[in-house]
């Protein structure tokens, strides 16, 4: 599975478009990459997931780059509710791999 | 359609106990993982359960085990429970060829003192 890094925390006010960027050097061919959000003492939710140019739902946009060795997550206008720890994750939907590696995640904090 | 739940929310055991934490999975889905989450890391795997047999295996010891049963839902069993076990459990549920889509319950909060 291939290793992401993110930045440990970023700092907001609501209403900005947040951009968190995901690195994966090392992502394979057949790897699609999802972001997950967790609250304090809740499991992580999906967000979203994309394997190249641009994804958008009610939530988020996704944003890959044509060689997919990083990728931005994209919040628009942040609420105070969005405050968050935000995990990209990267690994093979259909294939043998079981589990989800998560990092340390970014710790996304708005502010009023 | 119905989400994870999981039981108990919160759990109290001391060093040497057994504890059984229950996972329901989400209707419809038949993969079943389990992950450890401590304090201000992300959850760690411990192990991933299809069609009853575990499929797929973190780094933790054998006192680590579990079972997914007929309807899909699944127990994590910890037996002589150390100190470093507290933490929050989490159940998620996916279906098999879509394992990194995962469903999380909200976690059992376990304490060991």
């Amino acid at each position: 599975l291939a290793k992401t890094t993110q930045p440990i925390s970023m700092d907001s006010y609501e209403g900005q478009e947040v951009n968190i960027t995901c690195s994966h050097n090392n992502i394979a061919t057949n790897d699609y990459i999802t972001w997950y959000q967790q609250f304090p003492s809740q499991g992580p939710r999906f967000i979203i997931q994309g394997y190249k140019t641009k994804v958008t739902n009610e939530v988020a946009s996704l944003f890959i780059p044509a060689d997919r060795k990083s990728s931005t997550l994209s919040l628009p206008r942040v609420s105070l509710s969005d405050t968050a720890v935000y995990y990209c994750l990267v690994g093979d939907a259909g294939g043998a791999t079981n589990k989800l590696i998560f990092g340390t995640g970014t710790l996304l904090a708005v502010q009023p | 359609e119905t989400g994870v739940t999981q039981s108990p929310t919160h759990l109290i055991k001391t060093r040497g106990q057994q504890v059984t934490l229950r996972c329901s999975s989400q209707s419809g889905h038949n993969t079943v993982s389990w992950y450890q989450q401590a304090l201000g890391q992300g959850p760690q795997f411990i192990f991933q359960y299809y069609r009853e047999e575990e499929n797929g295996r973190g780094n933790f010891p054998p006192r680590f085990s579990g079972l997914q049963f007929p309807n899909y839902s699944s127990e994590l069993n910890v037996n002589a429970l150390e100190l470093d076990d507290s933490a929050l459990y989490l159940c998620a549920s996916s279906l098999w060829n879509q394992k990194d889509t995962q469903y999380f319950g909200p976690g059992t909060r376990l304490t060991v003192l």
